[in-house]
């Protein structure tokens, strides 16, 4: 299984931009990257998915280098709604066509008014 | 279109008790999973599916067994509750056809807390 690592917790202001990287050294060739969103009580909820380069939404960038050993979301101009946990995502295929897929511990970000 | 609904929302077990936790997804979605999340812990994947009685284990799946008799559900088992199982538990499902099945979407939750 491909391991990731994140930041436990970041800090930032309202109105900054927040980029937040996860390492995932043994990526596999045909992997994506995904990042999701939990809120409190609530369930993991999908923000952005990218397999190289830069991929961008209405809600995020997501920067992967060519070495696809890590990744970086970048959240632009945070409110305090932003306030969750980020989970990076990478899929290992099991050689069976399906997936077992590894969520990082996360990371808490804090958004301060 | 309700996505994935859990039940129930909330369950208090005696040691040893047994107990069914129900999934139920209505995007036609091929692959299912049921994950357990602990007091600041990401996600542990216990048991996933990828297709209708098809079942495998994943990163934790100790105590705890499925089924997949339909392809809209997916039952998570405990057999013999432990206090070890309080915990959250998350279902999720996911599309193969898509660029990705990595895209999943996650029920609300369920808190089991286990005496």
């Amino acid at each position: 299984l491909a391991k990731t690592t994140q930041p436990i917790s970041m800090d930032s202001y309202e109105g900054q931009e927040v980029n937040i990287t996860c390492s995932h050294n043994n990526i596999a060739t045909n992997d994506y990257i995904t990042w999701y969103q939990q809120f409190p009580s609530q369930g993991p909820r999908f923000i952005i998915q990218g397999y190289k380069t830069k991929v961008t939404n209405e809600v995020a960038s997501l920067f992967i280098p060519a070495d696809r050993k890590s990744s970086t979301l970048s959240l632009p101009r945070v409110s305090l709604s932003d306030t969750a946990v980020y989970y990076c995502l990478v899929g290992v295929s099991s050689g069976a066509g399906s997936y077992q897929l590894t969520f990082g511990k996360g990371t808490k970000l804090s958004v301060i008014p | 279109n309700a996505g994935v609904t859990q039940t129930p929302k909330f369950r208090v077990l005696k040691t040893g008790q047994s107990m069914t936790l129900l999934c139920a997804q209505d995007m036609n979605h091929e692959y299912m999973y049921w994950y357990r999340q602990d007091p600041g812990m990401g996600l542990r994947l216990i048991h996933y599916s990828v297709g209708e009685g098809t079942t495998a284990k994943g990163e934790v799946p100790d105590g705890y067994n499925v089924s997949r008799l339909k392809k809209q559900n997916f039952l998570l088992g405990l057999e013999s509750a432990a206090p070890s199982q309080t915990s959250v538990y998350f279902c999720a499902s996911s599309d193969p056809s898509s660029v990705s099945s990595e895209t999943q979407y996650f029920g609300p939750g369920t808190r089991l807390l286990v005496l």
